[in-house]
């Protein structure tokens, strides 16, 4: 069964970072691009960041560019989601997401990041 | 960048049809064929129910039919059921090889 889980979501002060990870099993991780997804609970979708296969390819939303870094292990297969600058508005439920032709087919249950002071 | 358009809300009786619509510019569903459609159940993980515009994954039902013209895609579910009830979004790969969502609709089964 393909599975994604995140973990490390918390609650934290403006200005502070975090970091998120995501383990990854029942396919071939190496192979596939890898996203992380947010969403305030009760809102939208809001796609954050990408990494492609061999991490040569990284590419972010501007709300969070500058400020968050998104890698992978492969070795591990994990994904990550290092989170600096930390506001307000970077409080939501972050999903790591399986990539498949330019789409988002797998999707993990979220790991919650809250900003306050 | 903002959001692809869509309506915040659409309803439908058991049986009928109903489509949900999702506009962007030509630089996100204008120029590609990468639209995908997901489906959001409070509680439960996001499910995969369209990509590359048209084209369904395996285990969907042929109930849910994508489709695309100019800047504007489009989500078709026939034969409403009551468990399509959930809140449906757009996504789109860009020009500048991001990825942008829908603002999402919830559909109400009446």
């Amino acid at each position: 069964e393909v599975q994604l889980v995140e973990s490390g979501g918390g609650l934290l002060q403006p200005g502070r970072s975090l970091r998120l990870s995501c383990a990854a099993s029942g396919f071939t991780f190496d192979r596939n691009a890898m996203h992380w997804v947010r969403q305030v609970p009760g809102k939208g979708l809001e796609w954050v960041s990408s990494i492609n296969w061999n991490s040569g390819n990284l590419e972010y939303a501007d709300s969070v560019k500058g400020r968050f870094t998104i890698s992978r292990d492969n070795a591990k297969n994990s994904l990550y989601l290092q989170m600096n600058s930390l506001r307000v508005e970077d409080t939501a439920l972050y999903y790591c997401v399986k990539d498949a032709s330019y789409a988002f087919d797998v999707w993990g249950q979220g790991t919650m990041v809250t900003v306050s002071s | 960048q903002s959001a692809l358009t869509q309506p915040a809300s659409v309803s439908g009786s058991p049986g009928q049809s109903i489509t949900i619509s999702c506009t962007g510019t030509s630089s996100d569903i204008g120029g590609y064929n990468y639209v995908s459609w997901y489906q959001q159940h409070p509680g439960t993980p996001t499910k995969f129910l369209i990509y590359e515009v048209s084209k369904r994954p395996s285990g969907v039902s042929n109930r849910f039919s994508g489709s695309k013209s100019g800047n504007t895609a489009s989500l078709t579910i026939s034969g409403l059921q009551a468990e399509d009830e959930a809140d449906y979004y757009c996504a789109s790969y860009t020009s500048r090889n991001t990825r942008i969502f829908g603002g999402g609709t919830k559909l109400t089964v009446l």
